[in-house]
């Protein structure tokens, strides 16, 4: 089992819904995640970040994380075109020699 | 800031050939990744350096690659012999502190391609 699992989509959602982006773990040492935007043919950049279990609000988008039942979630209101691209979710432990440990990613369109 | 530069953005290889990766981290960044993304295994990490040091190789698929970082400002990673199925997205990436990851800024990659 990988430890961080994505669905890859394509997820095409119509512009101004809300985009429900998931993910689950399997090591419960993550304590650190993470979900980066990656438009085509460019570097993966940070969107959200949170510690620990919670909400996190920023705008548009708002990170969950549930740590009881390993799930994160991010979701996305009045979505745009914009936002089409690939969402990538990561972790780590906090532990400082490792990398992060990402999700496949999930393809996101917003059809105008 | 100028972010993590990369160099090629582009190569496409033959079989055999040796290929050269560079990258240049932010600068004052003391942690430099080199991840590797493909459809079928998504990103996965090669090897990480902490002010030059590599301090995490467990990630290189095996002895035709290696990576070294010579200075603060500079990092290579070497294919050689290069093979179809190291075709793949390299990703450098740095950090300005070894301790967390929530500040990796990624450059735009290199796209290699072994024929």
């Amino acid at each position: 089992q990988k430890e961080v699992e994505q669905d890859p989509g394509p997820l095409s959602v119509p512009e101004g819904a809300i985009v429900s982006l998931n993910c689950t773990y399997s090591n419960s040492a993550f304590q650190y995640f993470m979900w980066y935007r990656q438009y085509s043919r460019k570097g993966p950049e940070l969107l959200m970040y949170t510690y620990s279990s919670g909400n996190k609000e920023d705008g548009r988008f708002t990170a969950q994380v549930d740590k009881s039942s390993k799930y994160i979630s991010l979701f996305i209101r009045d979505s745009q075109p914009s936002d089409s691209a690939t969402y990538l979710c990561a972790t780590y432990s906090g532990g400082g020699a490792d990398g992060l440990t990402f999700g496949k990613g999930t393809h996101l369109i917003i059809q105008p | 800031d100028a972010g993590v530069i990369q160099s090629p953005r582009h190569e496409v290889t033959e079989m055999g050939q040796e290929v050269t990766l560079r990258c240049k981290p932010i600068s004052g960044h003391n942690s430099l990744f080199w991840y590797r993304q493909t459809m079928m295994r998504g990103l996965e990490l090669l090897i990480y350096f902490n002010n030059n040091v590599p301090i995490d190789d467990s990630g290189m698929p095996e002895d035709r690659f290696s990576a070294k970082m010579p200075n603060a400002s500079f990092s290579t990673l070497k294919i050689q012999p290069s093979e179809p199925r190291d075709s793949a997205v390299y990703f450098c990436a740095s950090s300005p502190n070894g301790g967390t990851r929530n500040t990796i800024y990624f450059g735009e990659g290199s796209w290699l391609t072994v024929v």
